[in-house]
């Protein structure tokens, strides 16, 4: 059965800090991955997804980035955190679609980011 | 780009009340799904809608996909305590690989 490993679970980091968050899938290839973030409370903003290996779509302009360097690992960096990037981050992978249908998200427990 | 936008933000109910979410996309949609997450917890597939006008039941829960397959509707009938998170419809786009999340819905129920 396939699993999403997402870790840490919770994060305090100091404004202007790094950030390393990282995602693995285990029992499928070649997924698509995606970073998501919550802000308490509110919905769920799409940061990056990634359809195979070095391919990273990004949606919101921000001073984070993603990369994919395996096929079923993403990472979602920073070199400088903002107080704005606090917030719940969720790890998601889906499957390819299979004709018409679109396959579901299967979400990681998330890490709870708090920049101080 | 895609907006998908919900509505209500935010309910409260009494437990035993029903309760509706409205889900309303910019653009036409192929298929809509429906997730729910719990307080604290990560989102979690219920359902996916394909067809226009596609109503799909599951037990106390009714999902509809509208007519100009630009909307779509959860209605929960006689809510119950654990029925309490927020629920999200999410459209596709991008070649269909980009997921776009609706605002959410969160319910409270009132014992």
């Amino acid at each position: 059965s396939q699993t999403i490993h997402q870790w840490p679970a919770t994060l305090v980091q100091p404004v202007g800090s790094p950030l390393s968050l990282e995602c693995t899938v285990e029992g499928t290839s070649n997924p698509n991955l995606y970073w998501y973030r919550q802000a308490a409370g509110r919905g769920l903003q799409l940061l990056f997804y990634s359809v195979g290996i070095g391919q990273i779509s990004s949606e919101v302009p921000q001073n984070l980035s993603a990369s994919r360097p395996q096929d079923r690992q993403f990472i979602l960096s920073s070199k400088k955190l903002l107080l704005s990037d606090s917030g719940f981050y969720l790890c998601a992978w889906r499957p390819k679609d299979r004709g018409l249908l679109n396959t579901e998200a299967f979400f990681g427990q998330g890490t709870r980011l708090t920049v101080v | 780009g895609q907006q998908v936008m919900q509505i209500p933000q935010y309910q409260h109910v009494q437990e035993g009340e029903d309760f509706t979410t409205y889900c309303n996309s910019s653009t036409t949609l192929s298929n809509i799904q429906w997730y729910k997450q719990r307080p604290g917890g990560h989102p979690v597939f219920l359902i996916q809608l394909v067809k226009s006008g596609e109503v799909k039941k599951q037990k106390r829960l009714t999902f509809q996909f509208g007519e100009a397959k630009k909307n779509s509707s959860l209605h929960i009938t006689a809510t119950q305590t654990t029925d309490v998170g927020t629920y999200f419809c999410a459209g596709f786009s991008g070649g269909y690989q980009k997921v776009t999340f609706g605002t959410g819905t969160k319910l409270q129920v009132i014992p």
